[in-house]
């Protein structure tokens, strides 16, 4: 069964940063591309980054690039988002997600970011 | 920016609802990489459809999709009460990033 568990949200500044997980199992983590996608409270999804199973091609919104970086592990199937200068605009669930820019076929639960002073 | 959803749509149980996805040259209309989500109340989002017209294992055949020019569709066939969700489309882009929509809630009446 394919598993996607993220953790790292809590409350934080703005300002301040934030390192997002995501632990994955049931699949062969290391062959596939992964996303982060987020939703701010009461709103729709967002795409936020994606990373090729090799690590070396990564993409980023607009609204995140140069502050945030997605990263991997396929040694420890784990898949990273490091968040920079948060804003209070950066508020929401993050999902990581198992798939490329054409579609995600599984998701985690997702973890609660947010951004206040 | 984002692909332009209706807000809300609804229909009577056994009916059939068209939720439309309209995007630009840019994105839906330049790819056949549209895929729909469906999402319930406090869970994560579900794929649907892909690349347009496809189902992932497990998902009703009464799903499905089409596109033509800058508009995508997604048709559900014989509403049923659990299909009360809210449904996002995405689109791969020119700029080889990911676009959603603003989602459209479903109600079934």
């Amino acid at each position: 069964e394919v598993l996607l568990v993220e953790s790292g949200g809590h409350l934080v500044q703005p300002g301040g940063s934030l390192r997002l997980s995501c632990a994955a199992s049931g699949f062969m983590f290391g062959n596939y591309w992964m996303t982060w996608v987020r939703q701010a409270p009461g709103k729709g999804l967002e795409w936020v980054a994606n990373i090729h199973q090799r690590g070396n091609e990564r993409y980023y919104s607009e609204s995140v690039r140069g502050r945030f970086t997605v990263s991997r592990d396929n040694a420890k199937n784990s898949l990273f988002l490091q968040m920079n200068s948060l804003r209070a605009e950066d508020t929401g669930v993050y999902y990581c997600s198992r798939g490329s820019q054409r579609f995600s076929d599984y998701w985690g639960q997702g973890t609660l970011v947010s951004v206040s002073s | 920016s984002a692909l332009t959803q209706p807000a809300s749509v609804s229909g009577s149980p056994g009916q059939s609802i068209i939720l439309s996805c309209t995007g630009t040259d840019s994105d839906v209309g330049a790819y056949n990489f549209v895929s729909w989500y469906q999402q319930h109340p406090g869970k994560a989002p579900k794929l649907m459809l892909y690349d347009v017209r496809f189902r992932p294992s497990g998902v009703s055949h009464r799903f499905s999709g089409s596109k033509s020019g800058n508009t995508a569709s997604l048709t559900v066939s014989g509403l049923q009460a659990d299909d009360e969700a809210d449904y996002f489309c995405s689109s791969y882009t020119n700029s080889s990033l990911v676009v959603f929509g603003g989602g459209t809630r479903l109600t079934v009446l």
